[in-house]
């Protein structure tokens, strides 16, 4: 596709209940990041693809939150149980490959996600 | 711990020139970058360094210097348009991004 793509663009849910964020990379991009971004402060990461690999899964805030990638292409992000605290910004991001020259990474739009 | 340090905000008059300071402390190192991010918009991309020395990108200018963990971001000629939150990242030899905070970057006509 022509850049990253996210869904949905807005989520509003109540707690306790699981949500799922979706991404759709650049096709052709083996690398995939997950971002979370709290209201006026900076970029948190969570989680990295190699393909439908992620060799880190430290970042993730607790174990309600889990990732998958499939294809090389489609990631999802779950988070279990919400919680009030889980309300944030949630971007997507993908690079051409995972370092070297071709690592710039470019973001989605976001998935705004509130928690009630 | 990892760190990447940045001013939280700063102030300069348009068509003049700002520099924003970024001193990081990673555990490993594969290149900083630079990203500018509007309110309510996601990042983009402004620069990558990974050797010592200027890149120079029209208006915008990233410095490196590992030796001493420091970046700066120049940017010239400022306009209106480029009030926006400046993003300082490291890629560390996990290949992780540590991101700053960011630097709100606020220009007054």
């Amino acid at each position: 596709g022509a850049g990253v793509s996210q869904s949905p663009s807005n989520k509003v849910t109540e707690k306790g209940k699981d949500v799922e964020l979706r991404c759709d990379p650049i096709s052709g991009h083996t690398a995939l990041y997950w971002y979370r971004q709290r209201l006026g402060q900076g970029l948190e990461f969570l989680i990295y693809f190699q393909g439908n690999s992620a060799p880190d899964k430290s970042g993730l805030p607790s174990d309600r939150f889990s990732a998958e990638r499939t294809g090389g292409s489609v990631s999802t992000l779950t988070i279990q149980r919400t919680q009030q605290e889980d309300s944030a910004v949630y971007l997507c991001a993908s690079s051409l490959a995972l370092g070297g020259t071709y690592n710039e990474q470019f973001f989605g739009p976001g998935t705004r996600l509130t928690v009630l | 711990g990892q760190n990447i340090d940045q001013p939280t905000e700063m102030t300069a008059t348009e068509g003049a020139i700002v520099q924003i300071n970024c001193t990081y402390q990673t555990s490993g190192f594969n290149g900083l970058f630079w990203y500018q991010q509007h309110a309510g918009e996601a990042p983009t991309f402004l620069s990558y360094n990974v050797l010592d020395g200027l890149e120079e990108k029209g208006r915008f200018s990233s410095f490196l210097s590992r030796s001493k963990g420091y970046s700066y971001l120049l940017l010239k000629e400022l306009q209106m348009k480029d009030s926006a939150s400046y993003l300082c990242a490291v890629w560390d030899s996990n290949y992780q991004l540590i991101w700053g905070a960011g630097t709100k970057l606020i220009i007054k006509p």
